[in-house]
């Protein structure tokens, strides 16, 4: 069975200093993992998602994820904080099996709440 | 391109009252997903319907349901309200393709008195 872990429920950083939030993954076979952010009041938007074709994947707003397998880890970076980046993030895993998935076999990781320091 | 809209907003009900929320995915869009988010429990995924038909749930009671229509357009319904239904309900549209992304709607938030 595939799940994911969170390793920080919160974290926080000043502006301009390096992000990491931390993920590992459990999976039976070659996941598909996602980052995804939630700014207050509002839906989640993806960020990221690996897929097998690089492993250091480049998201929007200057993230980036590097998918280590014999880590089983999924960490999320960013080489330095903006105040705009204060949000939940959430990691996420799902198994591909080819053809049709559904988005009942993504599961969510319990969320990290970045907060961002002037 | 218009993204997922969700209605109503904000939602207060009171226990043992019944409501539905609404979703409209992204055009072209033919899956649609609901999830429930609370501070304790985290994101869990309530059903997934795909052209009009429901194609997995997750593990809530029967009071939880949810259509399809022709459009993409996705109702959810709860009956007999209870407190601890309060929650942000949050829907999701994809092209329903292998590992296809999701994306959100705002959500509604519900709370049940």
């Amino acid at each position: 069975a595939q799940s994911v872990t969170q390793l920080d429920s919160h974290v926080s950083v000043s502006e301009g200093t390096p992000v990491l939030l931390r993920c590992n993954y459990s999976s039976s076979y070659s996941p598909s993992l996602f980052w995804y952010v939630q700014h207050p009041n509002k839906g989640l938007q993806l960020l990221l998602k690996y897929t097998s074709a690089a492993t250091l994947v480049k998201g929007i707003n200057g993230f980036e994820a590097e998918f280590k397998k014999s880590e089983t880890s999924f960490h999320l970076t960013k080489p330095s904080a903006h105040m705009s980046d204060a949000a939940e993030y959430f990691c996420a895993v799902s198994d591909g099996f080819g053809g049709y998935s559904s988005a009942s076999k993504i599961i969510f990781g319990s969320g990290t709440r970045l907060s961002i320091r002037p | 391109k218009a993204g997922v809209t969700q209605t109503p907003r904000y939602l207060i009900k009171t226990r043992g009252q019944q409501v539905t929320l609404s979703c409209s995915p992204i055009s072209g869009h033919r899956s649609v997903s609901w999830y429930q988010q609370t501070p304790g429990q985290g994101l869990q995924f309530l059903f997934e319907y795909f052209s009009e038909t429901q194609r997995n749930k997750g593990n809530f009671p029967g009071r939880f349901s949810g259509r399809q229509f022709s459009n993409s357009r996705s109702e959810m319904n709860v009956s007999t309200l209870e407190l601890g239904d309060s929650a942000l309900y949050l829907c999701a549209s994809s092209a329903g393709r292998e590992n296809e992304k999701l994306f959100f709607g705002s959500g509604t938030q519900l709370s049940v008195l």
